[in-house]
């Protein structure tokens, strides 16, 4: 069963400039998430969906960040204008969404903001 | 924030045992203790979880004390490919509220 699925898994891109994430869930995990991890420190959430709705955007950044789930599988994350404190990895995770069920994380996105 | 301590580094000669320790003090009677690892340039990786009876699967063991405030993950015989930072994290694994916050882990060095 493949895993869950981020690109890119690299990017360089100047200050001002908009980059974007992209997420392919675990089939059938109807729960995605995007996280933050900042260098030496453990990921933080960024937004929560269950299926296309946003349930939790408490610590999405929400004046250069947006995120959307169209249909309920793949996502995107999307930042504009990026600036040097985003240089940080990207995680994507699904789940179930059954009680008891396990998040699975992709490999990560990782930006640099030069 | 995390509801976990756990101690920041912890060295374990190769294929000895490690015992990684955390704190859940505040633990609530819903809330499940897992475990992921992150090795670098990777993405967590989950390891396993428990509520109350010790658990074990192909990866490690997971022992939790009777009041539940505490608890072990041990590697029964660890290799160099272990070493990575270790995160211990209570989620209440039901409804809406089931995602995984995160401390700052204790980094894992297995030395030959």
């Amino acid at each position: 069963e493949a895993g869950v699925v981020q690109s890119p898994r690299y990017k360089i891109i100047e200050k001002k400039q908009p980059v974007a994430f992209w997420c392919n869930p675990i089939s059938g995990h109807n729960t995605l998430y995007w996280y933050r991890q900042n260098l030496g420190q453990g990921p933080e959430l960024l937004i929560r969906y269950e299926n296309e709705e946003a349930v939790d955007d408490s610590q999405l950044p929400k004046d250069r960040f947006s995120a959307e789930r169209l249909k309920g599988v793949d996502s995107t994350l999307k930042i504009q204008p990026a600036e040097l404190g985003d240089s940080a990895v990207y995680l994507c995770a699904s789940s179930s969404g059954l009680s008891g069920n396990t998040i699975y994380f992709g490999e990560g996105s990782w930006l640099t903001v030069v | 924030d995390a509801k976990t301590t756990q101690p920041p580094s912890m060295d374990c000669a190769e294929g000895r045992a490690a015992n990684l320790p955390c704190n859940h003090s505040t633990i609530s009677g819903n809330e499940y203790v897992y475990w992921y690892r992150q090795i670098h340039s990777q993405g967590p990786q989950y390891i396993i979880h428990g509520l109350k009876n010790n658990e074990t699967n192909e990866m490690a063991s997971l022992i939790i004390t009777e009041d539940r405030k505490s608890s072990t993950l041990i590697l029964p015989h660890a290799t160099l490919r272990d070493t990575a930072v270790y995160y211990c994290i209570v989620r209440v694994a039901s409804g809406n509220t089931g995602k995984l916050i995160f401390g700052q882990g204790t980094t894992l060095q297995v030395k030959p």
